[in-house]
């Protein structure tokens, strides 16, 4: 079936240090990739998606970077601060449904 | 906001009980989605529904039902819950819109059978 591989599985960085996850999918018919940040006790909320038609999108301290042909797409965290550790999801998406990566745990250190 | 609420955080059941988990969202949003989540498993969907009186299965279905009486409610229904059907449960809901797959998560029940 479709997958999304996600890498690291937990990931740990120095406060003001840069953090970066990667995902790759299998499934080429993908053209919505989002990304979910779950604080402990919540829901996953999402905090960045890029479409396809795009190669790069940029939100204040958070980056994606999505790579079609090579079927992969990043996270990038600037300037880590202590409440940015959380789990965080990539998922890919096609015809409505989403397939999710099995996540990164993010630990920023004071 | 979009806003998706859970009927329960936490909730503890014995082998053998029927289970109703409930999901309101309260943005007229066509699609509602049931996951499961586990540790170092992610997030795997269980049903999902594009509307009205309509399921589909997802990835992990078996000893799950749904239910989808009215647009912005969802429920999902465990027959005879298990103890490997302990697990956090997430509803979600979107829009059907061409190329608008944005999905907003409720905060999550935590379901524990003995």
């Amino acid at each position: 079936g479709e997958n999304v591989e996600q890498h690291p599985s937990t990931l740990s960085v120095q406060e003001g240090d840069s953090a970066v996850i990667k995902c790759t999918y299998s499934d080429s018919a993908s053209n919505y990739f989002p990304w979910y940040k779950q604080e402990l006790g919540k829901g996953p909320q999402l905090i960045i998606d890029i479409r396809s038609n795009v190669g790069e999108k940029k939100d204040q301290r958070i980056a994606v970077t999505l790579n079609k042909t090579a079927k992969h797409f990043s996270l990038h965290i600037t300037e880590t601060q202590p409440e940015d550790s959380a789990v965080y999801f990539c998922a890919a998406g096609s015809q409505g449904n989403l397939i999710f990566g099995k996540g990164t745990k993010l630990s920023v250190k004071p | 906001d979009v806003k998706v609420t859970q009927s329960s955080r936490y909730l503890v059941k014995r082998t053998g009980e029927k289970v109703f988990l409930e999901c309101v969202q309260d943005m007229d949003h066509e699609n509602m989605f049931w996951y499961r989540q586990d540790p170092g498993l992610g997030l795997r969907l269980i049903y999902f529904s594009y509307d009205v009186k309509m399921k589909e299965k997802g990835d992990i279905p078996e000893g799950y039902s749904v239910s989808r009486e009215k647009k912005e409610r969802f429920s999902l229904i465990l027959e005879s819950a298990s103890t490997n059907q302990t697990s956090m449960y997430l509803c979600a809901s979107s829009l059907r819109v061409t190329g608008g797959y944005e999905q907003y998560f409720g905060p999550g029940t935590r379901l524990t059978v003995t």
